[in-house]
């Protein structure tokens, strides 16, 4: 079975600068996460989808942070526009269903915002 | 402010030791789960403690939870240099779509 993948693996951008990451999670997952995790801490929660539709985006910067889950599959996150704070791993995370108790972890996107 | 909280934030060990992590947290809890990462890496689940339980095993992983003083510890026996990586301790409050919410990790790292 094939894991949850992301993209780009890394991405280094200039303040005021816009970017999108990719995620296709575990075929079949129902939930989808997005994580932000700056370096030395645990991940934190940005949005949670549940197929296309958000049940949980209380931590999103929504001044500049905009997610979506196209047809309940695939998704996107972007920054528009970055800040130096933002420079972070992004992490996507699958599960087969509205509060299954094991997440599935991708490999994440490293931003670097200069 | 983050639910959980790892003690110790390092430790470093020789193969063949026991590691022992602690979690403390903050308000009641539906489960309370354990996750690995490797430098660079996603994370791992490696074993899931609901709150009606107080103690689980997997290989050579053991958790136990105290729900009367809002605590957990990992305990990994017979450790490997392969077992070197951060360790990160996470809730799921009752009613909360299974949202998880991590502490700031443990980096454990075993010396041959």
């Amino acid at each position: 079975e094939a894991g949850v993948a992301q993209s780009p693996r890394y991405k280094i951008i200039e303040k005021r600068q816009s970017v999108a990451f990719w995620c296709n999670p575990i075929s079949g997952h129902a939930t989808l996460y997005w994580y932000q995790q700056i370096l030395g801490q645990g991940p934190k929660l940005l949005i949670q989808f549940q197929n296309n539709g958000v049940v949980d985006d209380s931590q999103l910067p929504k001044d500049r942070f905009s997610a979506e889950r196209l047809k309940g599959v695939d998704s996107t996150l972007k920054i528009q526009p970055a800040k130096l704070e933002d420079s972070a791993v992004y992490l996507c995370a699958s599960s087969p269903q509205r509060g299954t108790d094991t997440q599935y972890f991708g490999p994440g996107t490293r931003l670097t915002v200069l | 402010s983050q639910q959980g909280e790892e003690d110790p934030q390092a430790l470093s060990i020789q193969e063949g030791e026991n590691a022992t992590m602690n979690c403390s947290y903050k308000t009641s809890i539906n489960n309370l789960q354990w996750y690995r990462q490797n430098s660079g890496r996603g994370l791992v689940h490696l074993i899931l403690i609901r709150s009606n339980e107080r103690e689980k095993h997997s290989g050579r992983l053991r958790v136990t939870l105290d729900t009367s003083k809002k605590s957990s510890s990992l305990l990994i026996t017979a450790s490997r240099a392969a077992d070197t990586a951060s360790y990160f301790c996470a809730t799921v409050l009752p009613d909360s779509w299974g949202k998880l919410q991590f502490g700031a990790g443990t980096q454990v790292v075993v010396t041959p």
